[in-house]
């Protein structure tokens, strides 16, 4: 059920510096969906962009969505040790009426203290 | 609001034995549940989905008669993996979904399932 790709598959960055992980799509959306996982646990959902949305944020989170190009960006700033985690995008396809998630491969994201 | 427990969230097993894992949803109603693998390092593959009261739909590739999905009440889903062998050891993680928000998905926090 994987459609999604996300880029960078890793990234390391300093604590205080900002964090840009990217996901594309395949198909006509509903909405797009971030969610975190930390590492051995479940996920916890993040923000929801829906297909009519360019941008949306969500306290140190900001998430961009261009449907021409299928595309999502998910931008955290000022980074801190705790957001150390897996990201990854979710979509819901715009037929679908089970709203089933179509997942991205994921970002592990590294915060260097 | 919206908490989905899984239990156990560690199982260590003999090869040819049945492991059932079991994923609550503690403070709402949940009429769709969904059951996914992960392997390390990788994202979520999707198992099944379950509807309270009916049978699972489970996902091309997924074995009906290996893995048994029972979604008894609107706050129970129970998977059974059966005869377990090496090749199931994996991380399973459930999800739900509320009736006000279809949209967004609730997970547990996850069962790591070892078997050998």
């Amino acid at each position: 059920s994987q459609q999604g790709e996300e880029d960078p598959q890793a990234l390391s960055i300093q604590e205080g510096e900002n964090a840009t992980m990217n996901c594309s799509y395949k198909t006509s959306i509903n909405n797009l969906q971030w969610y975190r996982q930390n590492s051995g646990r479940g996920l916890v959902h993040l923000i929801l962009i829906r297909s009519n949305e360019r941008e949306k944020h969500s306290g140190r989170l900001r998430v961009t969505l261009d449907t021409s190009k299928k595309s999502s960006s998910l931008l955290i700033t000022a980074s801190r040790a705790a957001d150390t985690a897996s990201y990854f995008c979710a979509t819901i396809n715009e037929r679908d009426s089970n709203y089933q998630l179509i997942w991205g491969a994921g970002t592990k994201l590294i915060i260097k203290p | 609001g919206a908490v989905v427990s899984q239990h156990p969230s560690w199982v260590i097993c003999k090869s040819g034995t049945s492991v059932k894992i079991e994923c609550r949803s503690l403070d709402f109603q949940a009429t769709t549940m969904f059951w996914y693998r992960q392997f390390p390092k990788q994202s979520l593959m999707l198992m099944a989905t379950s509807n309270e009261g009916s049978k699972a739909t489970y996902e091309q590739g997924v074995e009906k008669d290996k893995f048994l999905i029972n979604h008894a009440s609107l706050t129970l889903s129970t998977l059974t993996v059966t005869s377990a062998h090496p090749e199931d050891s994996s991380f399973y993680i459930c999800s739900a979904k509320t009736d006000w928000n279809q949209e967004t998905q609730y997970f547990g926090p996850g069962t790591r399932l070892l078997v050998l």
